[in-house]
Order: structure tokens, then C-alpha cells, then sequence
């Protein structure tokens, strides 16, 4: 049975890191062909697709994110972890992770991160 | 990025009807595309993938079916289950990209 969760902060001031952990069993990043990505979805709107990493370590990136986020992975703990740099309220989202690479049918249950001062 | 424009944005449906929801793609994706439901505080739920094929254990009356830049899903003889959010996602190229989603309505 595969398992994914995600825990980090559920409140984050503008400007701080956001850093969350993705924690799952049942498939195993060393894996060929495995990967992990992050999706998120603002309250009331559209899935927001934003990174991914390779059981090879290679990552991706959304387009407009790319140059605040990270993606890394810590195979032996089986985690992943997504940090995103200087946090906005328009950030706010619940954070999903996914086992991909492409079409994401094992999720995580998501976390609500809000931005606010 | 590829876009995937999908509609319409919402429907409104009764039990047992038959509704298509469509996205279309800024460019070729062949058949890289996947489709999605989303019921209310709940993770997506994968329905169809490479376009046609039908997850396991998603009911028959869910169906896809498209190439190139235009593709739908169908929902036959709708069930009050199927009341939910459903989004196309292209898995062609890097990023990913999803539609804006489409609302089934009850009627």
C-alpha cells in the first residue's frame, strides 16, 4: 500500500521559507523511474503543478516558481522536501504530494498553509 | 508550458445524464493527458490516463478519449457521487500544467 504525507508549518509570515516534508512508504526513491512532486491548490481554485525529483536526483520546476523553489530528497528516511523562499499571502494553498512522475494517482491528503503577518 | 484550457467551467446535470466536459491543448501532447476528480476538502481522485485508459477500479461509465490538442471526458448516466470538481492535466512535457477545472452542478 503506498502512502504519502505531508506536515510542515500551517502558518508562515510574508517574506519567511516555507519547508515542507513529504513522508512516504510502500515505493522507494531509489527506485528507476520513481519520482515524488508537489502540487498545490489555493482555496477555491486550480491544482497548481510545482516540482518534481527523480530517483536520479534530477528535478524540475514550475515555470513562474522556479526561482524560489527546492526540491531535495533524503531516500534512506524515504522523505521529500520542498522548500519555497519569500512567502506572500497569493502562496496560500494546500500543499499535496504525489508519487509521478506523470499521471499522480497515489497522493497525500495535503496541508493548508496560510500566509499572514 | 502547455496550456490546457478546459470547459466548461461549470454544468449543471441531473442523475443519469450524460455530461462531456473538454480541454484543449496549446499544442500537440499526442495522448499525455490525464483527467481528475475532486470532491470538497479531498485529494484528487486519477480517473483516466494516457488520454483513454480507465484507472482500476474507476467505474465504466467514466471515459476519455482525444489526440493531439483536444480531448474530453465523458460521465454516462451521471450518479449522485459524480457531483464534483474534474480537471485535465497534460503529462507531455515538463511542467505539467492542469485545466481550471469544470463544476458538475446538481440541476
Amino acid at each position: 500500500q503506498i502512502t504519502l504525507k505531508e506536515s510542515g508549518p500551517t502558518l508562515v509570515k510574508p517574506t519567511q521559507t516555507l519547508t515542507l516534508t513529504c513522508t512516504f512508504s510502500g515505493f522507494s526513491l531509489s527506485s528507476g523511474g520513481v519520482a515524488v512532486a508537489w502540487i498545490r491548490q489555493p482555496p477555491g481554485k486550480a491544482l497548481e503543478w510545482l516540482a518534481l525529483i527523480y530517483w536520479n536526483d534530477d528535478k524540475h520546476y514550475s515555470s513562474s516558481l522556479k526561482s524560489r523553489l527546492t526540491i531535495t530528497k533524503d531516500t534512506s528516511k524515504n522523505q521529500v522536501v520542498l522548500t519555497l523562499t519569500n512567502m506572500d499571502p497569493v502562496d496560500t494553498a494546500t500543499y499535496y504530494c504525489v508519487r509521478g512522475p506523470w499521471y499522480y494517482a497515489d497522493w497525500g491528503q495535503g496541508i493548508l498553509v496560510t500566509v499572514s503577518s | 508550458d502547455v496550456q490546457m484550457t478546459q470547459s466548461p467551467s461549470s454544468v449543471s446535470a441531473s442523475v443519469g445524464d450524460t455530461v462531456i466536459i473538454t480541454c484543449r491543448a496549446s499544442q500537440d501532447i499526442s495522448t499525455w493527458v490525464a483527467w481528475y476528480q475532486q470532491k470538497p476538502g479531498k485529494a484528487p481522485n486519477l480517473l483516466i490516463y494516457s488520454a483513454s485508459s480507465v484507472q482500476s477500479g474507476v467505474p465504466s461509465r467514466f471515459s476519455g478519449s482525444g489526440s493531439g490538442t483536444d480531448f474530453s471526458l465523458t460521465i454516462s448516466s451521471l450518479q449522485p457521487e459524480d457531483f464534483a470538481t474534474y480537471y485535465c492535466q497534460e503529462a507531455n512535457t515538463f511542467p505539467p500544467t492542469f485545466g481550471q477545472g469544470t463544476k458538475v452542478e446538481v440541476k
